[in-house]
């Protein structure tokens, strides 16, 4: 168990949808990480926040947003879904900002029909 | 080209091979992971390096950063280690790039 855990395991849901997925860091990491990975694309980064604030943004869609709130949960927001956007999407923690260790979640697997 | 590059994608090894993944990177990185993806699909971080060598159990990680190369290296490979490993390295920027994986079996 790597202390980060994601909510929910498993969404399926409609085109045109939005969804919003949770990530709750291992006690004491500052940093929480999104990732998404598709069948087609292996892993993406998608953005970083570190302490509440944005850190890092990655390839990130406009349709996609996320924010890491005083508690340091961390959601990310996906609408307007379409078909490709089905993946597994990751998050980690990381206790700092560099050369930490990154502990991942066992991520939500999101299908679009 | 990649930022990023492992060999080989695929791998089928028979148990207590010794077995060697490489990740060869082209960007300048301030650590280098190696990340361990299960069947179902969930990621386990095996090392984080910045130079050297790590070793944990049967597993034990290179870091060469002139050459910028690193290995994987599992000693007596079981069965259970058959997953896809994930070579990732951190940008200065402190954003991971990731490679693209290599799939390993080990057989009984």
């Amino acid at each position: 168990d790597s202390g980060v855990t994601q909510t929910p395991k498993h969404l399926i849901t409609a085109t045109g949808q939005r969804v919003t997925l949770r990530c709750s860091p291992r006690s004491g990491d500052l940093s929480v990480y999104w990732y998404q990975q598709s069948l087609d694309q292996g892993l993406q980064f998608l953005i970083q926040y570190y302490n509440g604030e944005e850190r890092a943004k990655g390839n990130i869609l406009e349709r996609f947003s996320a924010q890491q709130f005083p508690d340091l949960h961390s959601e990310l927001n996906l609408s307007s879904l379409e078909l490709g956007d089905s993946a597994l999407y990751f998050c980690a923690s990381t206790q700092g900002v560099t050369n930490t260790e990154a502990f991942f979640g066992q991520g939500t697997r999101l299908t679009v029909v | 080209k990649n930022e990023v590059e492992q060999s080989p994608q695929n791998l089928t090894a028979q148990e207590g091979e010794f077995i060697t993944i490489n990740c060869s990177y082209s960007v300048g990185i301030s650590a280098l992971h190696w990340l361990q993806q299960h069947p179902g699909g969930g990621i386990v971080s095996l090392f984080m390096l910045s130079s050297g060598k790590k070793k944990h159990g049967r597993l034990i990680a290179t870091i060469n950063i002139q050459e910028k190369h690193s290995s994987l290296h599992i000693t007596a490979s079981h069965p259970r280690d058959s997953a896809v490993y994930i070579c990732a390295v951190r940008d200065y920027g402190q954003n991971f790039v990731f490679g693209p994986g290599t799939r390993l079996s080990v057989l009984p």
